[in-house]
């Protein structure tokens, strides 16, 4: 079955504990993407990556590193997470930025 | 702003059509227009995209303006399954980053 796959789906961490949230597709996808949605403010993207080692800033990169070192997988590290990054997060993937598929998403509380 | 705008909220009845509007009157001539919808719980789910004309497919249509400012997504005959939050989106193509708006939440009444 093609599908996007995010883990944890739920993670509940502290202050300045680094963490990685893992993304991964099956679909072959050059195209992978993180967004954060927030209440009011929608979906934001954090940085998104065109094919294999090429990646770039979406709008909200700040506090957020990625790496891509093979296709089907994009994690996104927060390695100094702090309470303002309490969000839901997105991982999607596409051939080139049309028609993407979304993960079901990571919940991720900072204390 | 680069950002698409969207109604807040609309509300419509089983089995009628329903038209969401979007403006986007910055867009550029290489931006695409996607809509994608988010249910419940979900994440975002793909619907349609298109560039200068208008496109239909299995779940609605697509309706551009003349000089792409705005856009106009077309569910011909709205069902339960079809309450969620509609997102019009700019961007893709050269553009490779998405601007998306704050969406549309659509209510289905039965």
């Amino acid at each position: 079955e093609a599908q996007v796959t995010q883990n944890p789906r739920y993670l509940i961490t502290v202050t300045g504990k680094k963490l990685t949230v893992t993304c991964s597709q099956n679909m072959n996808h050059e195209y992978m993407s993180w967004y954060r949605q927030d209440p009011g403010l929608g979906l934001r993207q954090i940085y998104y990556s065109m094919n294999v080692e090429v990646t770039d800033k979406g709008d909200v990169p700040e506090g957020y590193k990625v790496s891509r070192k093979e296709k089907r997988n994009f994690p996104l590290i927060l390695e100094s997470p702090s309470p303002n990054q309490t969000s839901l997060y997105f991982c999607a993937s596409s051939f080139g930025s049309n028609t993407q598929y979304f993960g079901p998403g990571t919940r991720l509380t900072v204390l | 702003d680069a950002k698409t705008t969207q109604p807040n909220s609309m509300e419509s009845n089983e089995e009628e059509p329903v038209h969401l509007p979007c403006n986007h009157s910055t867009i550029s001539g290489t931006d695409y227009i996607h809509w994608y919808r988010q249910l419940p719980s979900q994440g975002p789910e793909y619907v349609i995209h298109g560039l200068t004309s208008n496109v239909n497919n299995r779940m609605a249509s697509l309706a551009i303006a003349e000089d792409r400012k705005s856009s106009t997504l077309i569910l011909h005959r709205a069902t339960l399954r079809d309450a969620a939050v509609y997102y019009c989106i700019r961007g893709g193509g050269n553009n490779r980053k998405l601007i998306w708006g704050l969406g549309t939440s659509l209510a289905v009444n039965p």
